[in-house]
């Protein structure tokens, strides 16, 4: 069946380093979407990617949908502590209409 | 908007109880989704419905495991009879397209 992979599953950086997960499916995807778990919280939606090769920025964050539209990365520039928690990308799939979570990766930043 | 409303918040529960998880979605809200997380396995999607009708129940564990959705203001995750394996958090999580995907607060579940 489809799979999304997300690596890495965990990273631990110093404060002001760069940070960067990235996000792989088996197949073709309709869109891509991120969004980010707090320690004991929700997982809360931050973008969409629909189009082949799309590139979004909000603040240090950057998104980006691979020309195949089969992979994705984020990356966040010079982290904070508020940048701690979980960025799952999700696929939806341009055959089944399901929405696929990758394994996440933790982001732990130390002050 | 009240999002999605999930309950109870905890449950703690004997192993070979009955555990019943409740989600309220979002009013307007066509798909209805729900999720279990583990350390272990991440999110995964258990079953989902499309206008109250369960489209995909394929990531549910085992016969143990059911859901319904009545109407489009309600949908149910019943385990029955439940083990200690089945300790997880459940989200339950509702959209319409093209809007995204909103969680809920979750559900934590634990069976001893």
């Amino acid at each position: 069946g489809q799979q999304v992979m997300q690596i890495p599953q965990y990273q631990h950086v110093q404060e002001g380093e760069d940070f960067t997960t990235y996000c792989n499916s088996s197949t073709t995807l309709s869109n891509i979407q991120w969004y980010k778990q707090r320690p004991g919280g929700h997982p809360v939606f931050l973008i969409q990617l629909v189009k082949s090769g799309e590139v979004k920025k909000q603040k240090r964050l950057t998104f980006q949908f691979g020309e195949a539209k089969k992979n994705s990365s984020l990356h966040i520039t010079a982290t904070q502590t508020t940048d701690v928690g979980t960025y799952y990308c999700a696929g939806l799939s341009s055959n089944t209409g399901k929405l696929i979570f990758g394994q996440g990766t933790t982001l732990q930043v130390k002050p | 908007d009240a999002g999605v409303i999930q309950s109870p918040r905890h449950e703690v529960t004997e192993m070979g109880q009955e555990v019943t998880l409740r989600c309220k979605p979002i009013s307007g809200h066509n798909s209805l989704f729900w999720y279990r997380q583990t350390m272990m396995r991440g999110l995964e999607l258990l079953i989902y419905f499309n206008n109250n009708v369960p489209i995909d129940d394929s990531g549910m564990p085992e016969d143990r495991f059911s859901a319904k959705m009545p109407n489009a203001s309600f949908s149910t995750l019943k385990i029955q009879p439940s083990e200690p394996r089945d300790s997880a958090v459940y989200f339950c999580a509702s959209y319409r397209a093209p809007s995204p995907l909103h969680f809920g607060n979750g559900t934590r579940l634990t069976v001893t």
